[in-house]
């Protein structure tokens, strides 16, 4: 069960457009349409921006998007506010039926 | 309104037992997976365990496997983690959350507020 791969950090100015990247094998990413992502603000419970790859859920602004090639999954968050500065997990249903996290990517807002 | 808390966290030395709570509202409760993730001071979030919606299928992480116990009562709409042979690696906030499905581990919202395990001597 090892972790996905996310970049440590990511950052943008506001307005611009950010992808974080989240790799992982055959045997999750690449097995299945279940990736989902979190954002998790300092102190704050995780919240799903994005799951079974590229579905909103209702209330989740559009600007976050997700999509998927081969074991790589990615989440992109256009128009940059500074209120989307947090901390973002990816996360894959695996073969073994078990969930694998990512180590987690830091969005920073310049 | 979907709600979900968690209870029974707290000091516990190396070695020692815990149960965690999780009690759930404002939503069919029998009807979904229901799942504890962790997360260690400072680090990333970590699958523990989850639970298909009759409980009659659980899962574990290679790390907690043999020592936490997943169950599941859909009559009192409640979900608990009993956690033995504690060590420091442990420590932790616990997140309870609800699935997408009734039987697969896809996806987790909402989560609880999350409560603290500290495993210490």
């Amino acid at each position: 069960q090892s972790a996905l791969t996310q970049p440590a950090s990511v950052s943008g100015s506001p307005g611009q457009s950010i992808t974080v990247s989240c790799t992982g094998t055959s045997s999750d990413v690449g097995a299945y349409n279940y990736v989902s992502w979190y954002q998790q603000h300092p102190g704050k419970a995780p919240k799903l921006m994005i799951f079974d790859v590229n579905n909103r859920p209702s209330g989740v602004s559009n600007r976050f998007s997700g999509s998927k090639s081969g074991n790589t999954a990615s989440l992109t968050i256009s128009g940059l506010q500074p209120e989307d500065e947090a901390d973002y997990y990816c996360s894959s249903h695996t073969r073994s039926a078990t969930v694998v996290f990512g180590a987690g990517t830091k969005v920073t807002v310049l | 309104e979907v709600q979900l808390l968690e209870s029974g966290g707290g000091l516990v030395q190396p070695g020692g037992s815990l149960r965690l709570s999780c009690a759930a509202s404002g939503f069919t409760f029998n009807g979904y997976v229901m799942t504890w993730v962790r997360q260690a001071p400072g680090k990333g979030l970590e699958w523990v365990s989850s639970i298909t919606h009759t409980g009659t299928s659980t899962y574990y992480a290679d790390s907690v496997k043999g020592r936490f116990i997943i169950s599941r009562d859909n009559s009192e709409n409640t979900m608990s983690l009993q956690m033995n042979s504690l060590t420091v690696e442990d420590t932790a906030v616990y997140y309870c959350a609800k699935g997408g499905s009734s039987y697969l581990i896809n996806w987790f919202d909402p989560w609880g507020q999350g409560i603290l395990v500290t495993v210490s001597s």
